[in-house]
């Protein structure tokens, strides 16, 4: 079955440090995958997509993802977080022509 | 939010009674969705269409139907509303499906006494 998982409900990252909120995926075929972010009573905004090429993909609000076939995963990345960056973040994979989105992560930036 | 509006944004409705929920979308784009966010499930699909009297079932498409009569209009309908379609519920959009990015309207949060 074809499926994206994020293993953690919650992270909490201090203020200018790295954060990593974690994706691992399950498809057949090559995998398209995405991250969207949703802020408080707001729709979801895309951030980011890999469909093919650079393993390291870069993205809106200085947020990256690497995509490591090896390890099914595709983790969304900051060098140094903002408490601006505290919201809730959504791994997607493509499945037959549509997206599967993941439980979502909340992210705490602690200032 | 791209384009997207959706009405109502807000309801409050009793067990058995009709709901209609409106997407309209200026971008002319092909493809719309229905999807509700609950906690610890996610974003889960409803309907989807691909076109004007196109649609099809998404992961969670029981007690709902959807229509599609306008390239610009996507409406959700909960037949017989329970207490269990209680949820916010996201129109989106995208050019293409599967791997083109998806805009998301700005929700309508729905309660079912």
């Amino acid at each position: 079955a074809q499926s994206v998982a994020q293993p953690e409900d919650q992270v909490n990252v201090a203020e200018g440090n790295p954060l990593t909120v974690k994706c691992t995926y399950s498809v057949s075929g090559n995998p398209y995958l995405f991250w969207y972010v949703q802020y408080p009573n707001r729709g979801l905004q895309f951030l980011l997509k890999y469909i093919t090429g650079d393993n390291l993909v870069k993205g809106s609000y200085g947020f990256e993802a690497e995509f490591n076939k090896s390890q099914t995963s595709f983790h969304l990345k900051k060098p140094s977080a903002l408490v601006s960056d505290s919201a809730l973040y959504f791994c997607a994979v493509r499945a037959d022509d549509k997206i599967i989105f993941g439980k979502g992560t909340r992210l705490h930036i602690l200032p | 939010d791209a384009g997207i509006t959706q009405s109502p944004r807000h309801k409050v409705t009793e067990t058995g009674t009709p709901v209609t929920l409106r997407c309209h979308q200026t971008e002319n784009h092909r493809y719309m969705y229905w999807y509700r966010q609950d906690p610890g499930h996610g974003l889960r699909l409803i309907h989807y269409s691909y076109g004007v009297k196109d649609t099809d079932k998404g992961e969670v498409s029981d007690g709902y139907s959807v229509s599609r009569s306008k390239t610009e209009d996507f409406l959700l309908t909960l037949e017989s509303a329970t207490s269990s379609q209680t949820s916010v519920y996201f129109c989106a959009i995208s050019v293409r499906s599967g791997q083109e990015t998806q805009y998301f309207g700005p929700g309508t949060r729905l309660l079912v006494l």
